[in-house]
C-alpha cells in the first residue's frame, strides 16, 4: 500500500539554530512531492515542490530550502531558524493527474 | 493564477440537520476541485473530488459536493450531519501541469452540535 511519513511531530528549536525534516513515500515511485506550511490552523502556503529527484522549485522567497536526494524523500531544511518559520509543516504526495494529495501527519515548529 | 475562496470561517449546525460549506474558484480552463478535511494537529484528508463528468459527486463519510460551472462553485454537502463531521475543511484546486499544483481556501470550521 502507499503510505507517507513524515518526522519528528513535534519540534522546539531555539532562533539561529539548524533545522531538518524528513518526509518519505512508500508503495510509489516517482511521486510528485509538496512542502506547504499552515499558520495558525488556517490555510496552507505552498512552499517547495518536486518532480522528480534533484528537481526542487520554490513558491516563495523564504529562509528555508528543499532537497530530494531520492525518488521517495523530500527533506525541509534552515541554516538558521527565525521566529517566524514557526508552524505546521506538512509533506504531500501528488498521486497523478486529477487525484487528490496524500499528507503526512505534520510537524509543528516553534521556534523559540 | 488560481485561487480558492472559502467565504465562512465558522459553520454551526445541529446534529441530523444538513450541511453546506461554500467554495468558488477562479481557474483558466477547467478546473481539478478537491475537498479535504482536517482534524486537530493532524494531516488533511481528502474526501472527494471533481474532474469531468457528473456535477454531483460522491465522497467518503457520506459527503457530496456539486460543481456548478456558471458560478464557480464547489460546495461541499451533506444530508445529515453527525458530531463527528466537527473538524476543519479545505477546498482546493489542482492545476494541470505536470507539477500538479494545489492551491487551497482558508479552511472552514464545521461545528457540528448534539
Amino acid at each position: 500500500s502507499q503510505t507517507i511519513h513524515q518526522w519528528p511531530a513535534t519540534l522546539v528549536q531555539p532562533v539561529g539554530s539548524p533545522l531538518s525534516l524528513e518526509c518519505t513515500v512508500e508503495g510509489t515511485s516517482n511521486p510528485n512531492l509538496y512542502w506547504y506550511r499552515q499558520a495558525a490552523g488556517r490555510g496552507l502556503q505552498l512552499l517547495f515542490y518536486s518532480v522528480g529527484i534533484g528537481q526542487i522549485s520554490s513558491e516563495v522567497p523564504q529562509n528555508l530550502s528543499a532537497s530530494r536526494p531520492q525518488d521517495r524523500q523530500f527533506i525541509l531544511s534552515s541554516k538558521k531558524l527565525l521566529l517566524s518559520d514557526s508552524g505546521f509543516y506538512l509533506c504531500a504526495w501528488g498521486q497523478g493527474e486529477g487525484y487528490g494529495y496524500t499528507f503526512g501527519s505534520g510537524t509543528r515548529l516553534t521556534v523559540v | 493564477a488560481q485561487s480558492v475562496a472559502q467565504p465562512e470561517d465558522q459553520v454551526n449546525v445541529a446534529e441530523g440537520n444538513p450541511l453546506t460549506v461554500k467554495c468558488t474558484y477562479s481557474v483558466s480552463g477547467n478546473p481539478y476541485l478537491f475537498w479535504y478535511v482536517q482534524y486537530p494537529n493532524r494531516g488533511l484528508q481528502f474526501l472527494l473530488k471533481y474532474i469531468t463528468g457528473d456535477n454531483l459527486v460522491k465522497g467518503s463519510y457520506g459527503f457530496e459536493a456539486e460543481f456548478n460551472k456558471s458560478q464557480t462553485s464547489f460546495h461541499l454537502k451533506k444530508p445529515s450531519a453527525l458530531v463527528s463531521d466537527s473538524a476543519l475543511y479545505f477546498c482546493a484546486v489542482r492545476d494541470r501541469t505536470n507539477a500538479g499544483k494545489s492551491t487551497f481556501g482558508d479552511g472552514t470550521t464545521l461545528t457540528v452540535k448534539p
